[in-house]
């Protein structure tokens, strides 16, 4: 069966800090993945996407970035991190067409202080 | 661009009493249409989806939602609710004719429910 992974769980960052989130997916191969955040009462964002290793497209301008060095690992950076960063960062991946479901990672909890 | 609507931010219901969460979304072409769930501690889970046939597609745990087209709507209701139904719910859309952006969602803010035993 397919499982998805995030790390850290739980982060505290200065700002102007760097970050990376890790996300990894097993049990499947080239998957569609995609880095969501989550802020209260604002639902869910779509930050990045990528159907494919070393490509990716990003939803809104932002001091993320996003890669994807291999098949099942998508990581979400930044350089210098702000306060408005802070929120839940969730990854998710499904295969192929627009109907098929999307699955969801555990997410990460980032504060910025 | 397309959005999505959910009117109400938080519901309080009494086990039993019913439930009906609003979702209205704004795109003119096909659509893919998605309920998903995220109770307390856990990942983001689906409850149901709607991408062609009859308008009211059955869910998990007695869900079920109604695709009015006319109305761009995708309510979610359950006849009695349970404590254990306490969680955040949300609506996804996708474009189902848009090649470019194969699944990509778009969320709505979210409705946290709770229900008190």
């Amino acid at each position: 069966s397919q499982t998805i992974h995030q790390w850290p769980a739980t982060l505290v960052q200065p700002v102007g800090s760097p970050l990376s989130l890790e996300c990894t997916v097993e049990g499947t191969s080239n998957p569609n993945l995609y880095w969501y955040r989550q802020a209260a009462g604002r639902g869910l964002q779509l930050l990045f996407y990528s159907v494919g290793i070393g490509q990716i497209s990003s939803e809104v301008p932002q001091n993320l970035s996003a890669s994807r060095p291999q098949d099942r690992q998508f990581i979400l950076s930044s350089k210098k991190l702000l306060l408005s960063d802070s929120g839940f960062y969730l990854c998710a991946w499904h295969h192929g067409t627009a109907k098929e479901t999307q699955y969801f990672g555990p997410g990460t909890r980032l504060l910025v202080l | 661009a397309q959005s999505v609507s959910q009117h109400n931010h938080h519901v309080i219901l009494s086990e039993a009493a019913s439930l009906e969460l609003g979702c209205n979304y704004s795109y003119g072409g096909t659509v893919n249409l998605f309920w998903y769930v995220q109770y307390p501690g856990q990942h983001l889970q689906l409850l149901l989806k709607y991408f062609s046939g009859d308008p009211l597609v059955k869910g998990i745990k007695g869900f079920e939602a109604e695709f009015i087209k006319s109305k761009f709507s995708f309510n979610l209701r359950k006849p009695s609710v349970q404590w254990s139904d306490t969680a955040e719910y949300f609506c996804a859309v996708n474009a189902a004719d848009r090649g470019s952006t194969l699944g990509r969602l778009y969320f709505g803010r979210g409705t946290q429910l709770t229900v008190w035993p």
